[in-house]
C-alpha cells in the first residue's frame, strides 16, 4: 500500500482558494488517488477521486502530475463550513485502506 | 435515502460486558468495513467484509469480532470490552472501493 504524506494543518481566510498537496512517492500503476473530508464527530465523506491529470466536480478539483508521485486538492473560495480534516488515500481498490492523519484545514473569517 | 446507519450512537459500558454495535446499509453494497478513530492516531481499520460470509482482519482486529450473515448488516462485537477500546467507531460500505460511505459513528466508553 502506498504511503501518503500531507501537511498536518493549514489556515486560510474565507474566500481564498486552498491547495492541499499530498505526496505518494511509491504509488503503483493501478492505484487511484482519493480525497475525503471529515467534520468533527462525523464519518469521512468522499470528495473526489482521480487517476491522472485533472479532475473537477462541484466541490473541488484534483491535480495529478504526469509522474503521479503527488496530488493537489484544490478548494475554490473556501468558507467557514470547509473547516475540516482532509485525507488523501492511494489505493488500487484494495479493501484495506489506510487513512493517515490527514490535514486539518482551519478557515478564518 | 442511501445511508449507512449505526446503533447505538453513544454507549457507556463496563469492562468485560459483551456488546454489539450494529451497522446497516441500504445501498446493496458488497463491501463493508469497521474503523476506529482515536485522537492523534487517525482512522484505523478493524475488520472488513467483501461479501456475505467473507470477512478479514484490518490493522487493529484484536479484541473485536464481526459477522456478515446478510449483505446489508455488519455488526461489530466486543466479547470482553476493555478501557483501551474506548473510541469513536465508524462503519462504512462501498460498492466500489476505495469510495466508501460512512455511518454517523458510535462513541463507546468502556469504564
Amino acid at each position: 500500500l502506498a504511503k501518503t504524506t500531507q501537511p498536518i494543518s493549514m489556515d486560510s481566510y474565507e474566500g481564498q482558494e486552498v491547495n492541499i498537496t499530498c505526496s505518494h512517492n511509491n504509488i503503483a500503476t493501478n492505484d487511484y488517488i482519493t480525497w475525503y473530508q471529515q467534520f468533527p464527530s462525523q464519518g469521512p465523506r468522499f470528495i473526489i477521486q482521480g487517476y491522472k491529470t485533472k479532475v473537477t466536480n462541484e466541490v473541488a478539483s484534483l491535480f495529478i502530475p504526469a509522474d503521479r508521485k503527488s496530488s493537489t486538492l484544490s478548494l475554490p473560495r473556501v468558507s467557514l463550513s470547509d473547516t475540516a480534516v482532509y485525507y488523501c488515500l492511494v489505493a488500487e481498490g484494495s479493501y484495506q485502506l489506510t487513512f493517515g492523519k490527514g490535514t486539518k484545514l482551519s478557515v478564518i473569517p | 435515502e442511501a445511508q449507512v446507519t449505526q446503533n447505538p450512537r453513544y454507549l457507556i459500558t463496563v469492562t468485560g460486558k459483551k456488546l454489539t454495535v450494529t451497522c446497516s446499509q441500504n445501498m446493496n453494497h458488497e463491501y463493508m468495513s469497521w474503523y476506529r478513530q482515536d485522537p492523534g492516531l487517525g482512522l484505523r481499520q478493524i475488520y472488513y467484509s467483501m461479501n456475505v460470509e467473507v470477512t478479514d482482519k484490518g490493522d487493529v482486529p484484536e479484541g473485536y469480532k464481526v459477522s456478515r450473515k446478510e449483505k446489508r448488516n455488519f455488526p461489530l462485537i466486543l466479547e470482553s470490552p476493555s478501557p483501551n477500546q474506548t473510541s469513536l467507531y465508524f462503519c462504512a460500505s462501498s460498492g466500489r472501493a476505495p469510495t466508501q460511505y460512512f455511518g454517523p459513528g458510535t462513541r463507546l466508553t468502556v469504564l
